[in-house]
This record gives structure tokens, sequence and C-alpha cells, in this order.
């Protein structure tokens, strides 16, 4: 069964700063990995999607890349603004399931 | 348009009632996803719909649950005698078609609250 891990649970930087969250998968037979944003209360939002072929996506000051060999997606988020503030969660699609990680809680502090 | 919406929004039920949770996809996306998120915990696949029928439903919890979805559009999540560990909100997602390079998008969710 695929496992996917996201670490750290949560993260708390001042504005501006440049951050990288990690996505790790356990079955590197995916046919795509995608991060989303969740506001509290509120649902999913996807934010980029990086198909199995694909090493990497950018939109605005993000950039998600992918390297399925190792198992690993990575979140970077450029110049970091108090309205990111937010859950990231990542899935790994196999196909028959989407399976989502346990998300990362940023916080940016003005 | 209008984007994914779910009914209710909360429900707060009994141990051991019925309830029926229930989605709206987009106008259109042939394929709506179910997904529970408990407290604390990630998102856990449920189960997902081509159309109107259900390819895989290994995600559902129990036999207590079950899905339907009607006309290609409308899905309602049952949960039979419900049990203090079903708590959780409940989320739908559906796209244009259940491929590789397909988007999901999410609806609010069901928080549902069973005591």
């Amino acid at each position: 069964k695929q496992e996917v891990t996201q670490i750290p649970a949560a993260l708390s930087v001042p504005e501006g700063e440049n951050l990288v969250l990690n996505c790790s998968f356990t079955d590197s037979a995916i046919y795509n990995l995608q991060w989303f944003r969740q506001d509290p209360g509120k649902g999913l939002t996807s934010l980029l999607l990086i198909q199995s072929s694909q090493r990497e996506q950018t939109s605005g000051r993000l950039n998600a890349s992918l390297d399925k060999s190792s198992g690993r997606s990575t979140l970077y988020i450029a110049a970091s603004q108090p309205g990111d503030s937010a859950t990231y969660l990542c899935a790994a699609n196999t196909g028959n399931q989407f399976y989502f990680g346990t998300g990362t809680s940023l916080t940016v502090i003005p | 348009g209008a984007g994914v919406s779910q009914s209710p929004s909360n429900k707060v039920t009994e141990k051991g009632k019925d309830v029926e949770l229930r989605c709206d996809p987009i106008s259109g996306h042939t394929a709506l996803y179910w997904y529970r998120q408990s407290l604390g915990q990630g998102l856990e696949f449920l189960i997902y719909f081509q159309g109107n029928s259900a390819p895989d439903k290994s995600g559902l919890p129990s036999d207590r649950f079950s899905a339907e979805r009607t006309g290609g559009s409308v899905s309602t999540l049952t949960i039979q005698r419900t049990q203090q560990e079903d708590s959780a909100v409940y989320l739908c997602a559906s796209s244009l078609l259940r491929r590789e390079v397909d988007t999901q998008y999410f609806g609010p969710g069901t928080r549902l609250t069973v005591l």
C-alpha cells in the first residue's frame, strides 16, 4: 500500500523567507503527484500537478519537483507572504486511488 | 460557474443512526471522489465514480458505508448505524475525466459528528 509522508508537520517562518515542504511516497508507480492547499474549514485547492514523466512544475512563486526513483517531491515557496498560511497536502495518484499525506501546517508571520 | 457543493455542511447525529451526505459536482465532470479527513490525520480515499459506476470500492472502511451516483451527477454517501469513529470531515471532489493529468476540484466538506 502506498504511504505518503510529509515533513515537517508544522512550520513557522517570517514573511519574505523562502521555504521548502517535503513529501515522500513509498511506491514509485504513480501517475502524478499533486500539491494542494487547505484553508481552515474549507476544501482543498489544487496548486500544482506533476505528471510522472515530469521533473517539476512552476506556478508563480511556487515550484514543485518530483523524483520518482527516490520517492520524493518538494514544494518550494519563494518570498513567503502571510496569505500563504495554510495546510499544504501532497497526494500520490496510483491510478486506482489517491493517497494523501498528513500535511504541513504553514504559518507565515508578518 | 458553480463549484463542487456538499450538504449538509454540518451534521450531528446519535450513535446508531443512519446519515446521508450529498455531493453536487461541477457540471460536466465525469469523475467524482469521496474522501474522509479525521482530526489530525490526512485524507483517506473512500471511493470514486466514473459516470455512475464505481470501479473501486476498496477504500470504503466497512460495509456500513455505501455510495451511489445517479445521472452522472449527484452522489450520496450513506453511513449506516453510525459509530463515534465515523466522526470526520467528508470531502467530495470532481474532475472532468479520471486521467493522469486531471485536477480535482474539492467541495467545502461535511463535518459529521457522531455523539
